[in-house]
C-alpha cells in the first residue's frame, strides 16, 4: 500500500512570504498521478494542482508544483490572506490515498 | 460544469445503516467516475470506493469491503453511499467527488456529517 507523508504538520507564516510543503511518497510513482487540494474549514477540498505540476482551472499562477519519483513539493510563492488553510496531497493511480495534510497558518 | 450536491446531515445508531446521496447537474454524468472520500473530525482524507455509472463498475477500498456499498441511478443524475454496521468511529463528513484511479478527484460534493451516537 502506497503511503503518502506530509511535513510539515503545521507551517507559521505572514503574508507575504514563501511557503513550501513537501509529500513523501512510500515507493515511487508516476508524477502523472499527484495532485493537491485545499481545504479551509467547513468546506470541502478544492483541486489545485494535478498531474504533479499542472495548475487546474482557476488557480492563481502563485501555486506551483514539483517532483517526482517519492518527492513532491507545493510551493505558494507568496501566501495571501485567502490561502491560510489545510493542503492536501493525493495519489491517484492505482490506489487511492491522501497524505495526512499540512496545516498553512498565520504567524 | 457538473456540480455535485449532497444530501443533509445524518444522526444514526451503532449498529444501524446510513444512506448518503450526490446528485450531479450539469455535464456529462455517466462516462466519469464517482467516488466517496471521508474525514473523521480533525483527520486526513480516506477513499472509501467508486464507481463508473456508466458500466455500474464499483471498486471499494479494502478497510470498507463488506460494509459499504455505492451505487447511482442514472435517471436522477444520482450516486448513492450506503455504509452499515455502524460504530462510533464512523462519525465523519462524507464527500462525494468526480474522479478515480488516474483522474484527479474534481469537483467535489459539499460534503454530508454523519454522526453515529447512542
Amino acid at each position: 500500500e502506497i503511503v503518502l507523508t506530509q511535513s510539515p504538520g503545521t507551517l507559521s507564516l505572514s503574508p507575504g512570504e514563501r511557503a513550501t510543503l513537501s509529500c513523501r511518497v512510500s515507493e515511487s510513482v508516476s508524477s502523472s498521478y499527484l495532485a493537491w487540494y485545499q481545504q479551509k474549514p467547513g468546506q470541502a477540498p478544492r483541486l489545485l494542482i494535478y498531474d504533479a505540476s499542472s495548475r487546474a482551472t482557476g488557480i492563481p499562477d502563485r501555486f506551483s508544483g514539483g517532483g517526482s519519483g517519492t518527492d513532491y513539493t507545493l510551493t505558494i510563492s507568496r501566501v495571501e490572506p485567502e490561502d491560510f488553510a489545510v493542503y492536501h496531497c493525493h495519489h491517484y493511480g492505482g490506489s487511492l490515498t491522501f497524505g495526512g495534510g499540512t496545516k498553512v497558518e498565520i504567524k | 460544469q457538473v456540480q455535485l450536491v449532497q444530501s443533509g446531515a445524518e444522526v444514526k445508531k451503532p449498529g444501524s445503516s446510513v444512506k448518503v446521496s450526490c446528485k450531479a447537474s450539469g455535464g456529462t454524468f455517466s462516462r466519469y467516475a464517482i467516488s466517496w472520500v471521508r474525514q473523521a473530525p480533525g483527520q486526513g482524507l480516506e477513499w472509501m470506493g467508486g464507481i463508473i455509472p456508466l458500466f455500474g463498475a464499483t471498486n471499494y477500498a479494502q478497510a470498507f469491503q463488506g460494509r459499504v456499498t455505492i451505487t447511482t441511478d442514472e435517471s436522477t443524475r444520482t450516486s448513492y453511499m450506503e455504509l452499515s454496521s455502524l460504530r462510533s468511529e464512523d462519525t465523519a463528513v462524507y464527500y462525494c467527488a468526480r474522479g478515480s484511479p488516474g483522474v484527479p478527484f474534481d469537483p467535489w460534493g459539499q460534503g454530508t456529517l454523519v454522526t453515529v451516537s447512542s
